[in-house]
């Protein structure tokens, strides 16, 4: 149990264009989804958090729209990072809390989205 | 700002070898977790100690937590290759989950 999903799991864009990102959770009810951006050989750095049916918390330095994020149901997430450029290559991490009950402080993590833009 | 760091920041043993991992943090926890990432890969979550528990083992990991020194550390033993990966020190102090800078473990079999 406790599986999240990311799709896809790898994308090449061309500068200005925008890249949309999902995040599942497949078996569990998520209130609360996170989003991380990790650049090469160093550790995670929480980019927003976000609430089904609410906007979401953006941590200070980033750019709320350049990073789009919608939290439309309770097992869904999006990341729109719009008008990409070179700068915005990262590996795009999402994670995601259970509703209630059960191990609420673990989360659990996607595989990951590696984001390059030529 | 960086809750953890993680030291060391890489290290290589050899298989059969006890590998351990030090993490510190600056401000008061709820709990801390240790998280595994193989290369370019999402996280797999290992432990869990609450900020009331001095030490937790789960297989072949022992996490002891320090609260008066802020530190915690990872210990895997009987290491094999496929403990090959970056492991990451987690801090939970409200709804945020901070991460720490990572160690890179190499077991050389």
């Amino acid at each position: 149990g406790a599986v999240v999903s990311q799709h896809p799991s790898r994308v090449i864009c061309k500068s200005g264009t925008s890249v949309k990102i999902e995040c599942r959770s497949l078996d569990f009810q998520a209130t609360t989804m996170f989003w991380y951006r990790q650049f090469p050989k160093k550790s995670l750095m929480l980019m927003a958090t976000s609430n089904e049916g609410s906007k979401a918390t953006y941590e200070q330095g980033v750019e709320k729209d350049k990073f789009l994020i919608n939290h439309a149901s309770l097992t869904l997430s999006t990341l729109t990072v719009t008008s990409a450029h070179p700068e915005d290559s990262s590996f795009y991490i999402c994670s995601a809390k259970s509703l209630a009950g059960w191990d609420t402080d673990t989360q659990y993590f996607g595989p990951g989205t590696r984001l390059t833009v030529l | 700002s960086q809750q953890g760091e993680e030291d060391p920041q890489a290290l290589s043993i050899q298989e059969g070898e006890n590998a351990t991992m030090n993490c510190s943090y600056k401000t008061s926890i709820n709990n801390l977790q240790w998280y595994r990432q193989n290369s370019g890969r999402g996280l797999v979550h290992l432990i869990l100690i609450r900020s009331n528990e001095r030490e937790k083992h789960s297989g072949r990991l022992r996490v002891t937590l320090d609260t008066s020194k802020k530190s915690s550390s990872l210990l895997i033993t009987a290491s094999r290759a496929a403990d090959t990966a970056s492991y990451f020190c987690a801090t939970r102090g409200n709804e945020k989950l901070t991460f720490g800078t990572g160690t890179r473990l190499t077991i050389i079999p």
